[in-house]
């Protein structure tokens, strides 16, 4: 089984709606994270969470929030998606910075 | 501010050939270094990390890079280049080693010539 998962891995959406994307992972890690990726734009920080009552901004937090479940479960939510924010949505999980960041699958997300 | 600047969206390269592709970073404190690899529809995978120990750092599937400070470069290479190896690769570097997040290069593709 792998030790990021991420639900659902492809989602369709209309503007205004919300959505949660939801990632699990298996690792025992305290420090989660998530990313959206756009072409030509590399990876961009949503926000990162290093325990359950620790939850910060990254660099592009604006129209997300997050929700820190337990540790093994970090939700991002678009309260009113819009076109803007079709992308792919990575989440990610580490032990300590230095040992890197470990990727689930990714969510395919396009809003219409 | 740190960054991370990856010279060149598209490399190609003949199979068998020297694989070179080129990252450099700004960072006024020590940094992590890392280089992740991104197969289609697939997650980001770690490749190697340079975290202060040897600045020759080894990595999976016969990938290295070499830290050098006075470049402010961690360029990723791979003698051979392999069918296998095409994908995306990112290079990412933290602000510092007490930072909490890293920041990601905007990506290299990689193409491989039979």
């Amino acid at each position: 089984d792998a030790d990021v998962t991420q639900t659902p891995r492809n989602r369709i959406t209309k503007t205004g709606k919300r959505i949660m994307l939801e990632c699990s992972q298996t690792k025992g890690h305290d420090r989660m994270y998530w990313y959206r990726q756009d072409p030509g734009l590399g990876l961009r920080l949503i926000y990162y969470s290093f325990d359950v009552k620790d939850i910060n901004k990254g660099e592009i937090s604006d129209g997300y929030s997050v929700s820190r479940q337990a540790q093994a479960k970090f939700s991002l939510s678009l309260e009113s998606a819009i076109p803007n924010q079709t992308a792919l949505y990575f989440c990610a999980t580490s032990d300590t910075l230095a040992g890197g960041q470990y990727f689930g699958p990714g969510t395919r997300l396009l809003v219409l | 501010a740190q960054s991370v600047t990856q010279l060149g969206s598209h490399v190609s390269v003949s199979e068998g050939a020297l694989v070179l592709l080129r990252c450099n970073y700004s960072s006024s404190v020590p940094p992590y270094l890392f280089w992740y690899v991104q197969y289609p529809n697939q997650g980001l995978q770690l490749l190697l990390k340079y975290t202060s120990a040897a600045t020759l750092v080894k990595g999976i599937n016969g990938f290295e890079a070499e830290f050098k400070k006075s470049e402010t470069s961690f360029h990723l290479t791979k003698p051979s280049a392999h069918m296998s190896d095409a994908a995306e690769y990112f290079c990412a570097v933290t602000k510092g080693r007490g930072a909490n997040n890293l920041f990601f290069g905007t990506g290299t593709r990689l193409t491989v010539i039979p």
